[in-house]
């Protein structure tokens, strides 16, 4: 079962354009994580969100956790192509084992 | 930043074969380590939390006996998939949350099994 729904699966812009990836569940979570994917390589984390409502930046990117902390969006501003990649949001259920379960991925890709 | 590797970073093997894939904690101390299945284009699928010095807690419809999982020590656990098929060939990665716990999680980077 797949507790974390990402949107947009894919997202293919120009580079300078934003956009918007958004995770969404019918579940509380304690935590949510952002991450970036390359092919061939392991998730690299971006962000870790724990409070409701709570807004992130990194540098173009701005996080934030719903005020329920059942979702979670990326926002990137001027998108360069080095943004490309796999996107992943991975929520965190603090019941018995501590654990990620990851959300389904938004492939995006930056055209120079 | 916690560093994690993997060993192998590719394997292929024949249908029936055994493989173990490492997965090591460089320079911090792991008491839990979970493993991931990723399937071509897809997101990751949790397939068991490593637990070191007892047994691993495994997901629905992952077959413990399929897929087995030691934490030997607190830099090392090894996922070894028994007896395996062409539907086994996937890309596993494994994760370890960092010093600070477990609001960061540092992944290592992957092994792409082959099964012919």
């Amino acid at each position: 079962t797949q507790l974390l729904e990402q949107s947009p699966q894919f997202l293919s812009i120009q580079e300078g354009e934003n956009l918007t990836v958004y995770c969404n569940s019918s579940s509380v979570f304690s935590s949510l994580q952002w991450y970036r994917q390359e092919p061939g390589e392991g998730p690299v984390l971006l962000v870790t969100v724990v409070t409701g409502g709570e807004v992130k930046k990194l540098k173009r990117l701005t996080f934030q956790f719903g005020d329920a902390r059942k979702d979670s969006s990326l926002h990137i501003t001027a998108a360069q192509p080095g943004d490309t990649g796999l996107y992943l949001c991975a929520g965190a259920r603090a019941s018995g084992t501590y654990k990620y379960i990851f959300g389904t991925g938004t492939r995006l890709k930056v055209l120079a | 930043g916690a560093v994690v590797s993997q060993h192998p970073s590719r394997v292929i093997c024949k249908s029936g074969t055994s493989v173990k894939i490492e997965c090591r904690s460089l320079d911090f101390q792991a008491t839990t380590m979970f493993w991931y299945r990723q399937f071509p284009k897809q997101s990751l699928m949790l397939m068991a939390t490593s637990n070191e010095g007892s047994k691993a807690t495994y997901e629905q419809g992952v077959e413990k006996d399929k897929f087995l999982i030691n934490h030997a020590s607190l830099t090392l656990s090894t996922l070894t998939v028994t007896s395996a098929h062409p539907e086994d060939s996937s890309f596993y990665i494994c994760s370890a949350p960092g010093p600070a716990g477990f609001y960061e999680q540092y992944f290592g980077p992957g092994t792409r099994l082959t099964v012919t």
